[in-house]
């Protein structure tokens, strides 16, 4: 079955330090979508990209979906301690449009 | 506007029990999903509702089941519950015509001991 994935799983930054994570998935998606999960809280819908090579940016997040559509980034530029969270990639696959979720890449963001 | 409404917010229950969740949709959302999460885990998709009929399935044995209401509101069951089972079981909403948007709602944690 369809598998996503990212990269780091955790990562620490010092604040105004960039971070960027990483996501692949196994077969063609046919949009991305990012979403961030505060600790004890749940996931929030950040964005969602479906053009190849799309790049989208909200502030100072910079969400790119590749050529081939089965990878995707988000770059956050000088990282604040509001940031701090956990973000996931989430894309359906095929005919589906059902999202299947990476496992998230948690952001520590010392003052 | 409410946004996704879930209810209870926490819970425990006993291996082998059933368990009941209730979530209210966004209005204007008609599509109710359910996801699991596991701590450290990213949501795994459990079932979606439609038109009071279950329309996708992900990989969950029967003992979990739900229902969709006239109303959209939506209920998940699981039965049998063994240790494993306990997680953050998130409540989502969609409206058709952008179905691939969805909205979670703050969830339920149960935890069975």
């Amino acid at each position: 079955g369809q598998q996503v994935m990212q990269i780091p799983q955790y990562q620490h930054v010092q604040e105004g330090e960039d971070f960027t994570t990483y996501c692949n998935s196994s077969t063609t998606l046919s949009n991305i979508q990012w979403y961030k999960q505060r600790p004890g809280g749940h996931p929030v819908f950040l964005i969602q990209l479906v053009k190849s090579g799309e790049v989208k940016k909200q502030k100072r997040l910079t969400f790119q979906f590749g050529e081939a559509k089965k990878n995707s980034s988000l770059h956050i530029t000088a990282t604040q301690t509001t940031d701090v969270g956990t973000y996931f990639c989430a894309g359906p696959a095929g005919g589906s449009y059902i999202p299947t979720f990476g496992r998230g890449t948690s952001l520590i963001v010392h003052p | 506007d409410a946004g996704v409404t879930q209810s209870p917010t926490h819970l425990i229950k006993t291996r082998g029990q059933q368990v009941t969740l209730r979530c209210s949709p966004k209005s204007g959302h008609d599509t109710v999903s359910w996801y699991q999460q596991a701590l450290g885990q990213g949501p795994q998709f459990i079932f979606q509702y439609y038109e009071e009929e279950e329309r996708q399935r992900g990989n969950f044995p029967d003992r979990f089941s739900g229902h969709q209401f006239p109303n959209y509101s939506s209920e998940l069951n699981v039965n049998a519950l063994l240790l494993g089972d306990s997680a953050l079981y998130l409540c989502a909403s969609s409206p058709m015509a952008g179905r691939n948007t969805i909205y979670f709602g703050e969830g339920s944690w149960l935890t069975v001991v």
